[in-house]
């Protein structure tokens, strides 16, 4: 099983600033990395698939990078409704699929 | 839109049993992928199974295979997880995902989410 480790695990920033997320895996998945966000008492949802591709509806300040066993999601400039939860997950030789077990962006 | 709306949650005795739904609207049902996902405090979230759309071919976590069974109703537009020998460790909140384009992953879109509690 792949083994996705974030860090920090929890992330302190003012509204403005840039957010910098790393997912690092156990062994290389290639791009099939997947991040999302979750706000409390909501279900997650998709922001970027595929290493570096942004979803259906999700603002040009969130990106993706990375490949093999390192990856990024940064936020070039943070916005109030940023502040929430990150998973990144992969697909690479699944079953199963594994997430990672979050990073918390709390507002400094 | 679309909405996926999941239910069958509630407090069970371990050894039990609980079946899920998850209502589909807003897309093709049967074309995509089918998901559940938990997510517990402690263990965050965790893949549980798919199912392909035409409901032929399924996969479990192993911390599940052999007690959850994955099916689905495509001319109802649902999707279903027969849970069976229930656990204290599966107390989590179950949500169903829609896969995204022809793939199983990642899921574009979630249910909220129903909760399941094992307890005596």
């Amino acid at each position: 099983e792949i083994v996705l480790t974030q860090s920090p695990a929890t992330l302190s920033l003012s509204p403005g600033e840039r957010a910098t997320l790393s997912c690092r895996a156990s062994q290389s998945v290639g791009s099939y990395v997947a991040w999302y966000q979750q706000k409390p008492g909501q279900a997650p949802r998709l922001l970027i698939y595929d290493a570096s591709n942004r979803a259906t509806g999700v603002p040009a300040r969130f990106s993706g990078s990375g490949s093999g066993t390192d990856f990024t999601l940064t936020i070039s400039s943070l916005e109030p409704e940023d502040f929430a939860v990150y998973f990144c997950q992969q697909r690479s030789n699944w079953p199963p699929i594994t997430f990672g077990q979050g990073t918390r962006l709390e507002i400094k | 839109e679309v909405q996926l709306l999941e239910s069958g949650g509630g407090l069970i005795q371990p050894g039990g049993s609980l079946r899920l739904s998850c209502a589909g609207s807003g897309f093709t049902f049967s074309y995509y992928a089918m998901s559940w996902v938990r997510q517990t405090p402690g263990k965050g979230l965790e893949w549980v199974s798919t199912i392909y759309g035409s409901g032929e071919t399924t996969y479990y976590a192993d911390s599940v295979k052999g007690r959850f069974t994955i099916s689905r109703d495509n001319s109802q537009n649902t999707l279903f997880l027969q849970m069976n020998s229930l656990r204290a460790e599966d107390t989590a909140l179950y949500y169903c995902a829609k896969g995204w384009g022809s793939g199983s992953f990642p899921f574009d879109y979630w249910g909220q989410g129903t909760l399941v509690t094992v307890s005596s």
